[in-house]
């Protein structure tokens, strides 16, 4: 079946520092991606949905200028937490949709900001 | 695996009608979650039940989890058109945040 490996599972990161996290649909396209955030014992909210080829679509309260997301590709979406502070540790995961109308999801990103 | 399984895969109901969606699961889990999605849309949080929660009620939305059956339900009472959308169940363990394929449900008007 599909999948959409993300990476890296977890990170550590000092705070000032920029994180990256991708998002790979591995054999199939996906026009668009979604990307959600989850706090402790939260539910996920989503962020964002990325076009390929287009500016994201951030949801209200997301700084896009914090979390920079680009869809270079069919295959590949990352999101760039910028300057990251300890409160944007949180579980961050991905989903892509394919041309059926499908979702699927990565596995999450744990990001622990020191 | 983990992840959670609803069923059925598909749902087509009547306005009106209650409409009952399963997810099972595999191991012991934190927390399950519910979602829907509109056609185009990302995910909309519906309902998260906790593992010693038997039962949550929002609105027209009611989930149950039986820890020791590894399943929960939704279930949409007195449907409308506009709650056409598919519906996922998410299964918190640890850290992973893992998802069912999702129920595809259509009320038709």
């Amino acid at each position: 079946g599909a999948v959409v490996s993300q990476h890296p599972s977890w990170v550590i990161c000092k705070s000032g520092t920029s994180v990256k996290i991708e998002c790979r649909s591995l054999d199939f396209q996906a026009t668009t991606m979604f990307w959600y955030r989850q706090f402790p014992k939260q539910s996920l909210m989503l962020m964002a949905t990325s076009n390929e080829g287009s500016k994201a679509t951030y949801e209200q309260g997301v700084e896009k200028d914090k979390f920079l997301i680009n869809h270079a590709s069919l295959t590949l979406s990352t999101l760039t937490v910028t300057s990251a502070h300890p409160e944007d540790s949180s579980f961050y995961i991905c989903s892509a949709r394919a041309i059926n109308e499908k979702l699927f999801f990565g596995s999450g990103t744990q990001l622990s900001v020191l | 695996s983990q992840q959670g399984e609803e069923d059925p895969q598909a749902l087509s109901i009547q306005e009106g009608e209650n409409a009952t969606m399963n997810c099972s699961y595999k191991t012991s889990i934190n927390n399950l979650q519910w979602y829907r999605q509109n056609s185009g849309r990302g995910l909309v949080h519906l309902i998260l039940i906790r593992s010693n929660e038997r039962e949550k009620h929002s609105g027209r939305l009611r989930v149950t989890l039986d820890t020791s059956k590894k399943s929960s339900s939704l279930l949409i009472t007195a449907s409308r058109a506009a709650d056409t959308a598919s519906y996922f169940c998410a299964i918190r363990e640890g850290n992973m945040l893992t998802f069912g394929g999702g129920t595809r449900l259509m009320v038709k008007p």
